[in-house]
């Protein structure tokens, strides 16, 4: 079974700094997606980033940027610039491209931004 | 664009009793998940909807069920509640034919007292 593991139950960075978080994953299958979602207070799950497994290229968009290492089955995320709208929970899923499997999430990264 | 939207956003309930949870997908997409998020956890899978039948489920037991309607909307359904019940239900909806991405509401809380 697809497992997804966050080892930082927290962090914390400084307001216009640059901080990352780390994901694992473990699969057996060679065709899947890999996501990074934001949880602010307000609960709504909302996506960060996407990578497809089969893209060598490190996905970005805007301030963040994933760091894929496929072989690894490390997904890390790098938000840069920090502003203070960053800070919620962030999870890590993992998704079999086959359309009848469900997302796995990551237990989660609570990120805290100081001013 | 409608987005996913969710009803009711927060119950309570005691234990033994039965909740439906009520959930809109968003436009164009056909297929429809629910997940429980207990507190300080991530989701967790319960199961997954398309042309109105279920064709994924995590390890919940039958207690735990669903529908789906010709419209995509989507009910979840959880009898004799018992207090490990409450959490956030998320319902996410999705294009079955897409990148993967899901697109989840904002969740119904249910407290079981």
């Amino acid at each position: 079974a697809q497992t997804v593991t966050q080892s930082q139950p927290e962090m914390s960075v400084q307001e216009a700094e640059t901080v990352t978080l780390s994901c694992t994953y473990d699969t057996s299958e060679s065709d899947y997606y890999l996501f990074w979602y934001k949880q602010p207070p307000s609960r709504q799950m909302i996506l960060v980033i996407r990578q497809e497994a089969y893209k060598q290229q490190n996905a970005t968009e805007n301030r963040f940027s994933v760091n894929f290492q496929k072989a690894a089955k490390s997904f890390s995320l790098k938000i840069s610039d920090s502003q203070l709208g960053d800070a919620a929970m962030y999870f890590c899923a993992y998704r079999s491209a086959n359309n009848n499997n469900d997302m796995r999430f990551g237990a989660g990264t609570r990120l805290t931004v100081k001013p | 664009e409608t987005g996913v939207t969710q009803s009711p956003t927060h119950l309570i309930k005691t234990r033994g009793q039965q909740v439906t949870l009520r959930c809109s997908s968003q436009s164009g997409h056909n297929t429809v998940s629910w997940y429980q998020q207990a507190l300080g956890q991530g989701p967790q899978f319960i199961f997954q909807y398309y042309r109105e039948e279920e064709n994924g489920r995590g390890n919940f037991p039958p207690r735990f069920s669903g529908l789906q309607f010709p419209n995509y909307s989507s009910e979840l359904n959880v009898n004799a509640l018992e207090l490990d019940d409450s959490a956030l239900y998320l319902c996410a909806s999705r294009q079955r034919q897409n990148t993967g991405e899901l697109f989840f509401g904002e969740g119904s809380r249910l407290t079981v007292l």
